[in-house]
């Protein structure tokens, strides 16, 4: 089956600066998703990533502070922009495709701290 | 109110047990349904897609009522594996994907 993988697995950032997430999956996927999980808390969804256009974002999710490219079938980014601790989560790519439309399957997850 | 809902737990049983979760919907319009398993620090698999007839794999017995938009789980026989928080996933989009997913019941199974 295809494998998500994402880097970095983790980071500790400073406030104020950005980081840039990656998300590649090795086989040919229709739709691709951002999530975020706070401490404690269940997932939620950022954006779908759309292949050569801007993302589709939630209610909440802003593209200034969450810019999002996808420019092939495989790949992804999320960046997360001028971070405050509140930023501080495990942010996952997930992507559908193989099996059924409504199936997700998720990367390892990246986990973000910011100091 | 939240859009899926589940009883966060914990549930303690002993190998062997029988348990069962629930989960509750609001959105009427919800096309498709899911249960997904977390283990600690990693990341959310599935575990079983949930059919209005019901369905079975293993060990473990999904039920969906539509009427009610209620959603079970049912595991028998419970193993030290199955330790784990169970999510309860709702797609709310007639088109596209949007889960929206349940804050997890967590389940610890011990010997």
């Amino acid at each position: 089956s295809a494998v998500i993988s994402q880097k970095p697995s983790r980071d500790i950032c400073q406030r104020g600066t950005s980081l840039t997430i990656q998300c590649q999956v090795d086989s040919q996927v229709t739709m691709m998703f951002w999530y975020r999980q706070q401490p404690g808390q269940s997932l939620t969804l950022i954006a779908t990533a759309n292949q050569g256009s801007e993302a589709t974002y939630e209610s909440g999710f802003v593209i200034d502070k969450f810019p999002i490219s996808r420019p092939n079938l495989t790949f992804s980014t999320l960046t997360v922009s001028n971070m405050s601790p509140e930023d501080s989560s495990i942010y996952l790519c997930s992507a559908t495709g193989w099996r059924s439309y409504n199936e997700q399957f998720f990367g390892p997850g990246t986990r973000l701290t910011v100091l | 109110r939240k859009e899926v809902e589940q009883d966060p737990g914990p549930f303690n049983v002993p190998e062997g047990a029988t348990v069962a979760f629930n989960c509750t919907y609001s959105n009427s319009a919800s096309q498709s349904f899911f249960w997904y398993r977390q283990d600690c620090r990693k990341e959310p698999k599935l575990l079983m897609s949930v059919y209005s007839s019901g369905n079975e794999d293993g060990r473990f017995t999904a039920q969906l009522n539509r009427a009610s938009q209620y959603i079970s789980l049912l595991i028998r026989d419970s193993k030290l594996s199955d330790s784990a928080t169970y999510l309860c996933v709702v797609n709310t989009r007639e088109y596209g994907n949007k889960l929206v997913f349940g804050a997890g019941t967590i389940l610890r199974v011990k010997s």
